[in-house]
C-alpha cells in the first residue's frame, strides 16, 4: 500500500541556515505529492504541491522536488526565519487508484533560533 | 471564499458523555475527510465521504465513532460514550474531488475529563 516516512524531529537551526526535511514515499500508482505546514495554534495550511515526476513546487521560499527514481520529496529553504517554525507534514495521493484519502507522514516539528 | 469551518472550536466533556463535532466544507467540494491529531502526534484517518457514494469508514478507532453528510454538504462526527484517549483534535477537511489537496478546518479540541 501506499505510505509516506519522512525524517523524525525535532529539527533546530539558527536563523538564515538551509533546512531540508527528508520526504520518501511508497506508492503503487502515480501520486501526487504534497507538503503541509501548521504553525503553532492553527490548522494545516497547503504549502506546495506536485503531480507529475520532475515537478518542482514551491512557495515562501521553501521548495521540493517530485523525484521518482528516488522515490522522494525532499523539502528544502535555503534560509529559514523564525517564522518557518512550524510541524511539516509530507503527504500523497494517488488520484488514479480506488485509495480515497491522502497517506501523511508523522510530521517534522521545526524550530528556529533567532 | 469562506474555507472550512468547525464546531465547537473546543469541547470539554465527562467520560461517558457523548459528543457531536460538526464540519461545514467548502461550498462545491465534493469530498470531506475527518482526522484525529494526538497531542504531539501524526494525523489519523478516520473516514471519508465522496459524493453520495458509501463512506470509507476503514479508519474509525471503534464503533463508538460514526459520521454522517447530510444533502452532501455539512457533516456530524459522534463520538459515543468518550472515553479519555478520545482527548485530541478532531480535523475535517475538503477536497473539490478524490485525490486532490485537501482543504483543513481549524479543528475542534476534544477534552474528555
Amino acid at each position: 500500500g501506499n505510505s509516506v516516512t519522512q525524517m523524525e524531529g525535532p529539527v533546530t537551526l539558527s536563523e538564515e541556515a538551509f533546512l531540508t526535511i527528508n520526504c520518501t514515499y511508497t506508492a503503487t500508482g502515480y501520486p501526487s505529492l504534497f507538503w503541509y505546514v501548521q504553525y503553532p495554534g492553527e490548522g494545516l495550511q497547503l504549502l506546495l504541491k506536485a503531480t507529475k515526476a520532475d515537478d518542482k513546487g514551491s512557495n515562501k521560499g521553501f521548495e521540493a522536488t517530485y523525484r521518482k527514481e528516488t522515490t522522494s520529496f525532499h523539502l528544502e529553504k535555503g534560509s529559514v526565519q523564525v517564522s518557518d517554525s512550524a510541524v511539516y507534514f509530507c503527504a500523497l495521493s494517488d488520484p488514479y487508484s480506488s485509495a480515497s484519502k491522502i497517506i501523511f507522514g508523522s510530521g517534522t516539528r521545526l524550530s528556529i533560533r533567532p | 471564499g469562506a474555507g472550512v469551518s468547525q464546531s465547537p472550536s473546543n469541547k470539554v466533556t465527562e467520560k461517558g458523555k457523548d459528543v457531536e463535532l460538526r464540519c461545514d466544507p467548502i461550498s462545491g467540494h465534493t469530498a470531506l475527510y475527518w482526522y484525529r491529531q494526538s497531542l504531539g502526534q501524526g494525523l489519523e484517518f478516520l473516514i471519508y465521504f465522496q459524493g453520495n457514494s458509501a463512506p470509507d469508514k476503514s479508519g474509525l478507532p471503534s464503533d463508538r465513532f460514526s459520521a454522517e453528510r447530510t444533502g452532501g454538504s455539512v457533516s456530524t462526527l459522534t463520538i459515543q460514550r468518550t472515553q479519555q484517549e478520545d482527548s485530541a483534535v478532531y480535523l475535517c477537511a475538503s477536497s473539490p474531488n478524490q485525490g486532490y489537496e485537501q482543504y483543513f478546518g481549524p479543528g475542534t479540541r476534544l477534552t474528555v475529563t
